[in-house]
């Protein structure tokens, strides 16, 4: 148990459906992430929220939407996603500094596994 | 940027046996180093880390050491067990100000074989 959890474990749904993923954690954190795991590829970082600051990766489509509406809980909406976006989505967070010091370690949690039809 | 090239799997091992994973990274100055660890199902659980050149992170019978001077972070066992059955990430972690390339960098995983 890393203290950070999320819902649902497994979701299956369909082109055209809307869903929502979510994440929360218990740690007192100040920063959290959406992470994309699919098979045979690297980990993609898809979305930051840290020190109330939104930081995305430009390539991340449209069709994922994240909401961070405070420091505790994360959603990705997801929206008439394609057969290639089934992958674990993983959400993680940290307890970030300022002044450009270390930061800390990234606690994950179990994942999300998506499958879309 | 950043990278993080990790051997490429799986490793298949007898219980007992000496594990090596190796990494090597390609970073400016002097970054964090982390070794995640993913078991079946499960999402990444942090094995250990190191933030400084010659430091060694260990944890449940594994170690790693920071070498500045080959830019590497292997990840080794003594001895191990069909427990340890897993996928193996290396990562790392740059300094400074957070924006969207200075966050955490992950190698390719290792997925790890270990046979009764």
């Amino acid at each position: 148990e890393t203290g950070v959890t999320q819902t649902p474990r497994h979701l299956v749904m369909g082109m055209t459906n809307k869903k929502s993923l979510k994440c929360e954690q218990h740690l007192g954190h100040n920063a959290m992430y959406w992470y994309k795991q699919s098979a045979k590829k690297p980990l993609e970082l898809m979305f930051v929220y840290s020190l109330e600051e939104r930081v995305e990766n430009n390539s991340v489509p449209s069709r994922f939407s994240p909401e961070c509406p405070n420091s505790s809980h994360l959603f990705l909406h997801l929206h008439t996603l394609q057969p290639e976006d089934s992958a674990l989505y993983l959400c993680a967070s940290s307890q970030e500094t300022s002044g450009g010091t270390l930061r800390d370690t990234q606690y994950f949690g179990p994942g999300t596994r998506l499958t879309v039809l | 940027g950043d990278s993080v090239t990790q051997m490429e799997g799986p490793v298949t091992l007898s219980e007992e046996a000496f594990l090596t994973i190796n990494c090597t990274y390609t970073a400016t100055g002097y970054p964090s180093l982390f070794w995640y660890v993913q078991y079946p199902g499960e999402g990444l659980q942090l094995l250990l880390k190191a933030t400084k050149a010659d430091d060694k992170g260990s944890n449940k019978g594994f170690e790693a050491t920071y070498r500045k001077e080959t830019t590497s972070f292997h990840l080794e066992k003594g001895s191990v067990q069909v427990s340890d059955s897993a996928v193996y990430f290396c990562a790392l972690r740059g300094r400074g100000w957070v924006n969207a390339g200075n966050m955490l960098t992950f190698g390719g995983g290792t997925r790890l074989m270990v046979k009764p």
